[in-house]
């Protein structure tokens, strides 16, 4: 129950184009969502974040879509860049708790 | 502000061999969270601390131990190295949980350790 599956586990896309990583949790008690984006030789730093009460945060070219019922949130980037290109990681957290649980990771690469 | 930071960057140590991984944070944060990584394992939480002289086990705790008698500093100590312990390190804080913006885990740049 405490884990969060996430999906795929390398993706590669043209420049340009619309990159989606999926993520689901059995948990219901979480209610955060965090994306983190590592950059190679880096520490992970937070991309966007999403709490259940929305079905959808956009920040620039990143969407995290979130689908309470199935128990699923997704992260789109649109328009992909090479720059783009890094390790992304679901996480959920349960409310008042100090403790991610963290997916096991998507290696992004955008081919220009 | 330097943000967090970790001492070593890189590390090789013989089995049975300690150590201690450093990691400092300038951000005034209460907590505090030892993590390592290994590939396709994603990021699995070790120890972790929400105030000095607090600190609690994560996931896997086994081989490992910490300290915080500061709010800065959260140690994380290698008692008899073995070659499972070969991993990725990162220290990362944070205000508060569960308080919105708080949320957000600052990482530091990570320590590769490696046991031979």
């Amino acid at each position: 129950q405490q884990q969060v599956k996430q999906s795929p586990q390398s993706l590669i896309v043209q420049k340009g184009g619309i990159s989606i990583i999926n993520c689901a949790y059995e948990n219901t008690a979480f209610d955060y969502f965090p994306w983190y984006q590592q950059f190679p030789g880096k520490g992970p730093a937070l991309l966007i974040a999403i709490r259940p009460d929305v079905s959808e945060k956009k920040e620039g070219r990143f969407t995290i879509s979130f689908n309470k019922s199935a128990k699923q949130f997704s992260l789109h980037i649109m328009d992909s860049q090479p720059g783009d290109s890094a390790t992304y990681f679901c996480a959920a957290s349960r409310r008042n708790t100090d403790k991610l649980i963290f997916g096991t990771g998507t290696r992004l690469q955008v081919f220009p | 502000n330097a943000g967090v930071t970790q001492t070593p960057k890189f590390r090789i140590l013989k089995i049975g061999q300690s150590m201690t991984l450093q990691c400092t944070q300038d951000m005034n944060h209460n907590y505090m969270y030892w993590y390592r990584q290994d590939p396709g394992m994603g990021l699995k939480l070790i120890y972790y601390s929400v105030g000095a002289g607090i600190t609690d086990k994560g996931e896997v705790p086994n081989g490992y131990n910490v300290s915080r008698s500061t709010t800065e500093d959260f140690p994380l100590r290698l008692e008899l190295a073995a070659p499972s312990q070969t991993s990725v390190y990162f220290c990362a804080s944070s205000y508060s949980a569960g308080m919105g913006q708080g949320d957000e885990q600052f990482f530091g740049p990570g320590t590769r350790l490696t046991v031979l």
